[in-house]
């Protein structure tokens, strides 16, 4: 069946640090991969997305390219600050049922300053 | 353009009760989704309504329900509540046309069961 699978958290950096998420998962075909974030007592939202191999989906100084051939889409940025702390979520959507969602477990992400 | 709104926000229930969750989607978008938010499972799928139609469902037990209501609108329904339905449970909502479209989440209902 289809899964995700995220790195444990917490991960705690120092503000101006390299942020690195490993998320991998295992779906059939070519599923369409998602980041979310959770910020404290709100909804999820996405962050960025990719949907085929070799996409690089970015936002917000964010980037994760979808690898096929690792089956992954790890979570990057080059300089982490005290607002980006908050619970990051990897997920895919099928591609023949791309209405159906699985999430990852969640990353919580602590940046001091 | 008005986001995801799920009402009540916050709900305390006693075990064995029933209750019941709301959520009105974005204007347009006619797939919803629920999900149950737990610190010990993460996020899991409970279930996805297309024109008033479950379309997908997750692994959780008959006492989970839901509908949706011909202008998008959902509820979901808990029946027989026990201790570990405590839980945030959020609602997405989404276009539903193409691959690679997102879900747009609500806030959450927050439901404990004492």
């Amino acid at each position: 069946g289809n899964s995700v699978t995220q790195m444990e958290g917490p991960v705690t950096l120092s503000e101006e640090a390299f942020l690195t998420i490993n998320c991998t998962y295992t779906a059939t075909g070519y599923p369409s991969l998602f980041w979310y974030v959770q910020y404290p007592g709100e909804g999820l939202q996405l962050l960025l997305k990719a949907t085929k191999a070799d996409d690089k989906g970015s936002n917000k100084g964010f980037e994760a390219t979808y690898r096929k051939e690792t089956t992954s889409f790890h979570l990057e940025k080059g300089s982490v600050q005290v607002s980006d702390s908050a619970v990051y979520f990897c997920a895919l959507s099928e591609q023949n049922n791309f209405n159906k969602f699985y999430f990852g477990s969640g990353t919580k992400l602590n940046v001091k300053p | 353009k008005a986001g995801v709104t799920q009402t009540p926000r916050y709900l305390i229930k006693t075990r064995g009760q029933q209750v019941t969750l709301s959520c009105s989607p974005i204007s347009g978008h006619r797939s919803v989704s629920w999900y149950q938010q737990t610190p010990g499972q993460g996020l899991q799928f409970l279930f996805e309504y297309f024109s008033e139609t479950q379309r997908n469902k997750g692994n959780f037990p008959g006492r989970f329900s839901g509908r949706q209501f011909s202008n998008s609108r959902s509820e979901m329904n808990v029946s027989t509540l026990e201790l570990g339905d405590s839980a945030l449970y959020l609602c997405a909502s989404s276009l539903a046309g193409t691959p690679g479209h997102e879900q747009y989440f609500g806030p959450g209902t927050r439901l404990t069961v004492t």
